[in-house]
């Protein structure tokens, strides 16, 4: 029962299309989060939902779009997809106040 | 320039050795501080976290933080070959969400049998 998971492990699209990357957590958690690993291993924060409601929005760009079903689900929408989408995309979670980050396993995405 | 820096190794040392890692930071408003442990095509999982400096100990596990000269550091004892990962640093204020931690890009462990 794995605590903050994604779907799906891999991707692989061709430029110009649309795809979804979907996570769930069964933490309890009220703040959820899309974070974009790129080749150098850095972890840059794209979105945080608490309580259904965006939080963060980095500077990223509107092709991204995150949609928050209720707490326990942040699903990543992207459209347009281009090479530079190609990184490996993590969704984590926490509970507001002292509580840091846990994180899924990532979903892989290759942009052709 | 990155507000938490870490050098991406790979760092290799012997079964047994103690494993020693790194990071700088140049906020000083960071207040909290820990250490992710990420194996290949896994998510980064929290080893350890402290508030403030200090040292703080979980098992082979020594995270030490110094903010006078804003340096953080981890210390693996015993390092086994299931050690073997990607390392992660991350910062932040006490002000901020969990959402702003700043993380180091990682250092490499490979510890050989």
């Amino acid at each position: 029962d794995t605590a903050v998971s994604q779907t799906p492990k891999y991707l692989v699209t061709q430029m110009g299309n649309d795809k979804s990357i979907k996570c769930e957590q069964n933490l309890g958690h009220d703040t959820m989060y899309w974070y974009k690993q790129d080749s150098k291993k850095f972890l840059k924060i794209m979105f945080s939902y608490n309580n259904k409601e965006l939080i963060i929005n980095e500077t990223v760009p509107n092709r991204f779009s995150p949609k928050s079903p209720d707490k326990a689900h942040l699903n990543l929408h992207i459209n347009s997809l281009e090479l530079g989408d190609s990184a490996v995309y993590f969704c984590a979670s926490s509970q507001s106040g002292d509580s840091p980050l846990h994180f899924g396993n990532g979903t892989r995405l290759t942009v052709t | 320039q990155k507000e938490v820096e870490q050098d991406p190794g790979p760092l290799s040392v012997p079964e047994g050795a103690i494993v020693s890692l790194n990071c700088t930071y140049s906020n000083s408003a960071f207040q909290y501080f820990m250490w992710y442990r990420q194996y290949s095509r896994k998510g980064p999982e929290l080893l350890m976290y402290t508030y403030s400096s200090g040292n703080k100990e979980d098992g082979r596990f020594t995270a030490q933080v110094d903010k006078s000269s804003k340096y953080i550091s981890l210390f693996i004892r015993d390092s086994q070959p299931s050690d073997s990962a990607t390392y992660l640093c991350a910062a932040k204020p006490t002000t901020d969400s969990w959402g702003k931690l700043q993380f180091g890009a990682g250092t490499q462990v490979v510890v050989t049998p």
